[in-house]
Protein backbone atom coordinates (compact mmCIF):
# COMPACT_ATOMS: atom_id res chain seq x y z
CA UNK A 1 0.00 0.00 0.00
CA UNK A 2 1.66 3.14 -0.80
CA UNK A 3 2.07 5.94 1.68
CA UNK A 4 3.79 8.92 2.73
CA UNK A 5 5.06 8.79 6.33
CA UNK A 6 5.71 11.09 8.73
CA UNK A 7 7.88 10.87 11.61
CA UNK A 8 6.08 11.72 14.64
CA UNK A 9 2.20 11.86 15.45
CA UNK A 10 2.50 14.38 18.19
CA UNK A 11 5.70 16.66 19.80
CA UNK A 12 6.44 18.42 21.97
CA UNK A 13 9.14 21.05 21.75
CA UNK A 14 10.00 23.93 23.77
CA UNK A 15 10.41 27.43 22.75
CA UNK A 16 13.87 28.51 20.93
CA UNK A 17 14.14 24.99 20.11
CA UNK A 18 15.24 23.44 16.52
CA UNK A 19 12.80 21.43 14.95
CA UNK A 20 12.99 18.49 12.33
CA UNK A 21 9.65 17.66 10.97
CA UNK A 22 10.65 14.34 8.47
CA UNK A 23 8.50 13.09 6.12
CA UNK A 24 9.08 9.85 3.63
CA UNK A 25 7.11 8.36 0.78
CA UNK A 26 7.74 5.54 -0.95
CA UNK A 27 5.72 6.26 -4.39
CA UNK A 28 8.46 7.47 -6.70
CA UNK A 29 6.54 11.13 -6.58
CA UNK A 30 7.90 14.06 -7.39
CA UNK A 31 6.47 17.03 -5.88
CA UNK A 32 5.87 17.51 -2.04
CA UNK A 33 4.74 19.50 0.05
CA UNK A 34 4.27 20.83 3.77
CA UNK A 35 1.13 22.41 5.31
CA UNK A 36 0.16 23.81 8.18
CA UNK A 37 -3.62 23.21 9.40
CA UNK A 38 -5.10 25.45 12.22
CA UNK A 39 -8.51 25.95 13.00
CA UNK A 40 -10.85 28.24 11.34
CA UNK A 41 -7.81 29.27 8.59
CA UNK A 42 -7.72 25.37 6.53
CA UNK A 43 -4.37 24.26 5.25
CA UNK A 44 -2.14 26.56 4.19
CA UNK A 45 1.05 26.08 2.14
CA UNK A 46 4.41 26.29 4.24
CA UNK A 47 6.79 25.07 1.34
CA UNK A 48 6.89 22.04 -2.09
CA UNK A 49 9.61 20.86 -4.02
CA UNK A 50 9.17 19.75 -7.32
CA UNK A 51 12.30 17.77 -7.52
CA UNK A 52 15.37 16.56 -5.42
CA UNK A 53 17.47 19.67 -3.52
CA UNK A 54 14.47 21.95 -5.33
CA UNK A 55 12.28 24.13 -2.97
CA UNK A 56 9.38 26.88 -3.56
CA UNK A 57 7.85 28.96 -0.92
CA UNK A 58 4.39 28.62 -0.45
CA UNK A 59 1.97 31.18 1.40
CA UNK A 60 3.57 31.28 4.87
CA UNK A 61 7.15 30.56 4.66
CA UNK A 62 8.43 32.64 7.08
CA UNK A 63 10.16 30.53 10.70
CA UNK A 64 10.76 27.39 8.50
CA UNK A 65 12.88 26.39 5.85
CA UNK A 66 13.15 22.59 4.33
CA UNK A 67 15.62 20.13 2.92
CA UNK A 68 15.32 17.61 -0.04
CA UNK A 69 18.18 15.76 -0.07
CA UNK A 70 16.67 12.32 -1.85
CA UNK A 71 13.06 12.21 -3.74
CA UNK A 72 11.30 10.26 -1.01
CA UNK A 73 12.81 12.76 1.76
CA UNK A 74 11.40 16.40 2.75
CA UNK A 75 12.23 17.65 5.75
CA UNK A 76 10.85 20.84 7.40
CA UNK A 77 12.35 22.17 9.75
CA UNK A 78 11.63 25.12 12.50
CA UNK A 79 14.87 27.21 12.73
CA UNK A 80 13.79 28.48 15.92
CA UNK A 81 10.46 26.83 17.04
CA UNK A 82 7.61 29.49 18.61
CA UNK A 83 4.83 29.13 20.38
CA UNK A 84 2.15 30.78 17.05
CA UNK A 85 4.20 27.78 15.04
CA UNK A 86 1.76 25.25 17.81
CA UNK A 87 -0.11 23.81 14.12
CA UNK A 88 -0.87 20.36 13.22
CA UNK A 89 1.42 19.69 9.89
CA UNK A 90 0.45 17.87 6.85
CA UNK A 91 3.25 16.52 4.45
CA UNK A 92 1.76 15.42 1.11
CA UNK A 93 2.83 14.33 -2.40
CA UNK A 94 1.57 13.70 -5.83
CA UNK A 95 3.10 12.98 -9.39
CA UNK A 96 4.04 14.59 -12.15
CA UNK A 97 0.81 16.16 -13.80
CA UNK A 98 -2.54 17.42 -11.87
CA UNK A 99 -3.39 14.64 -9.81
CA UNK A 100 -4.50 13.80 -6.17
CA UNK A 101 -2.38 14.02 -3.32
CA UNK A 102 -1.03 11.50 -1.07
CA UNK A 103 -1.16 12.69 2.43
CA UNK A 104 1.05 11.50 5.79
CA UNK A 105 -1.08 11.14 8.87
CA UNK A 106 0.06 14.33 10.59
CA UNK A 107 2.45 15.84 13.07
CA UNK A 108 0.80 17.27 16.02
CA UNK A 109 3.39 19.91 17.13
CA UNK A 110 3.04 22.01 20.12
CA UNK A 111 5.92 24.73 21.20
CA UNK A 112 5.98 25.14 25.06
CA UNK B 1 -6.18 34.32 -1.11
CA UNK B 2 -6.74 31.58 -4.19
CA UNK B 3 -8.58 29.38 -0.75
CA UNK B 4 -12.13 27.87 -1.67
CA UNK B 5 -14.37 28.20 0.80
CA UNK B 6 -16.85 25.01 1.55
CA UNK B 7 -20.50 26.36 3.15
CA UNK B 8 -21.95 25.30 5.02
CA UNK B 9 -19.24 25.17 8.13
CA UNK B 10 -20.76 22.54 10.07
CA UNK B 11 -23.76 20.14 8.43
CA UNK B 12 -25.78 17.64 11.45
CA UNK B 13 -27.86 15.40 9.44
CA UNK B 14 -29.28 11.75 10.21
CA UNK B 15 -28.21 8.77 8.81
CA UNK B 16 -29.65 7.59 5.23
CA UNK B 17 -30.34 11.03 4.38
CA UNK B 18 -28.12 12.78 1.66
CA UNK B 19 -25.50 15.09 2.69
CA UNK B 20 -24.45 18.19 0.24
CA UNK B 21 -21.65 20.31 0.50
CA UNK B 22 -20.52 23.66 -1.65
CA UNK B 23 -17.64 24.91 -2.72
CA UNK B 24 -16.46 28.20 -4.10
CA UNK B 25 -13.23 29.31 -5.71
CA UNK B 26 -11.89 32.44 -7.02
CA UNK B 27 -9.35 31.61 -10.05
CA UNK B 28 -8.97 29.66 -13.11
CA UNK B 29 -8.36 25.99 -12.57
CA UNK B 30 -7.28 22.75 -14.22
CA UNK B 31 -9.29 20.43 -11.87
CA UNK B 32 -11.17 20.81 -8.67
CA UNK B 33 -10.58 17.94 -5.77
CA UNK B 34 -12.45 16.81 -2.54
CA UNK B 35 -10.86 15.58 0.20
CA UNK B 36 -11.85 13.95 3.54
CA UNK B 37 -10.43 14.56 6.69
CA UNK B 38 -11.23 12.27 9.99
CA UNK B 39 -10.73 14.06 13.40
CA UNK B 40 -6.91 14.46 14.00
CA UNK B 41 -5.78 12.56 10.99
CA UNK B 42 -4.32 13.55 7.50
CA UNK B 43 -6.78 14.46 4.01
CA UNK B 44 -7.66 11.41 2.48
CA UNK B 45 -8.03 12.08 -1.68
CA UNK B 46 -12.03 11.55 -2.60
CA UNK B 47 -12.74 12.67 -5.86
CA UNK B 48 -10.94 14.66 -8.61
CA UNK B 49 -13.30 16.89 -11.44
CA UNK B 50 -11.35 18.55 -14.18
CA UNK B 51 -12.13 21.95 -15.57
CA UNK B 52 -13.72 20.43 -18.92
CA UNK B 53 -16.39 17.98 -16.87
CA UNK B 54 -19.71 19.34 -15.18
CA UNK B 55 -20.41 15.95 -13.04
CA UNK B 56 -18.56 12.70 -11.83
CA UNK B 57 -19.82 10.05 -9.32
CA UNK B 58 -17.50 7.73 -7.34
CA UNK B 59 -19.94 4.89 -5.30
CA UNK B 60 -22.26 7.36 -3.10
CA UNK B 61 -20.40 10.19 -4.29
CA UNK B 62 -21.12 12.94 -6.33
CA UNK B 63 -19.37 15.71 -7.61
CA UNK B 64 -20.37 18.82 -9.78
CA UNK B 65 -18.62 21.62 -11.36
CA UNK B 66 -19.91 24.94 -12.47
CA UNK B 67 -16.85 27.00 -14.31
CA UNK B 68 -19.21 29.94 -14.95
CA UNK B 69 -20.49 30.39 -11.19
CA UNK B 70 -16.87 29.07 -9.86
CA UNK B 71 -18.36 26.27 -8.01
CA UNK B 72 -18.22 22.80 -6.88
CA UNK B 73 -20.86 21.06 -4.74
CA UNK B 74 -20.38 17.22 -2.96
CA UNK B 75 -23.08 14.91 -2.45
CA UNK B 76 -22.76 11.86 -0.67
CA UNK B 77 -26.18 9.89 -0.60
CA UNK B 78 -27.32 7.03 2.29
CA UNK B 79 -25.15 8.30 4.46
CA UNK B 80 -23.46 6.62 7.04
CA UNK B 81 -21.96 7.59 10.51
CA UNK B 82 -18.87 6.09 9.18
CA UNK B 83 -18.83 9.53 7.01
CA UNK B 84 -18.86 11.56 9.75
CA UNK B 85 -15.48 14.02 8.97
CA UNK B 86 -14.32 17.04 8.32
CA UNK B 87 -14.71 17.54 4.03
CA UNK B 88 -12.58 20.05 1.94
CA UNK B 89 -12.44 20.76 -1.19
CA UNK B 90 -8.91 22.08 -3.24
CA UNK B 91 -8.18 23.95 -6.53
CA UNK B 92 -5.45 23.23 -8.40
CA UNK B 93 -5.30 26.41 -10.62
CA UNK B 94 -3.97 27.31 -14.11
CA UNK B 95 -0.94 29.50 -12.47
CA UNK B 96 0.12 27.65 -9.97
CA UNK B 97 1.64 23.73 -9.08
CA UNK B 98 0.30 23.12 -5.70
CA UNK B 99 -3.74 22.86 -4.59
CA UNK B 100 -5.74 25.44 -2.52
CA UNK B 101 -7.60 24.22 0.50
CA UNK B 102 -10.59 25.76 1.50
CA UNK B 103 -11.77 25.87 4.98
CA UNK B 104 -13.57 23.05 5.25
CA UNK B 105 -17.14 21.48 6.07
CA UNK B 106 -17.32 19.27 9.30
CA UNK B 107 -20.02 16.82 8.23
CA UNK B 108 -21.82 14.60 11.46
CA UNK B 109 -23.98 11.44 10.42
CA UNK B 110 -26.38 10.80 13.41
CA UNK B 111 -26.62 6.66 14.06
Amino acid sequence: DVKVTQSSRYLVKRTGEKVFLECVQDMDHENMFWYRQDPGLGLRLIYFSYDVKMKEKGDIPEGYSVSREKKERFSLILESASTNQTSMYLCASRTTGRSGYTFGSGTRLTVV
Amino acid sequence: SQQGEEDPQALSIQEGENATMNCSYKTSINNLQWYRQNSGRGLVHLILIRSNEREKHSGRLRVTLDTSKKSSSLLITASRAADTASYFCATDGTGANNLFFGTGTRLTVIP
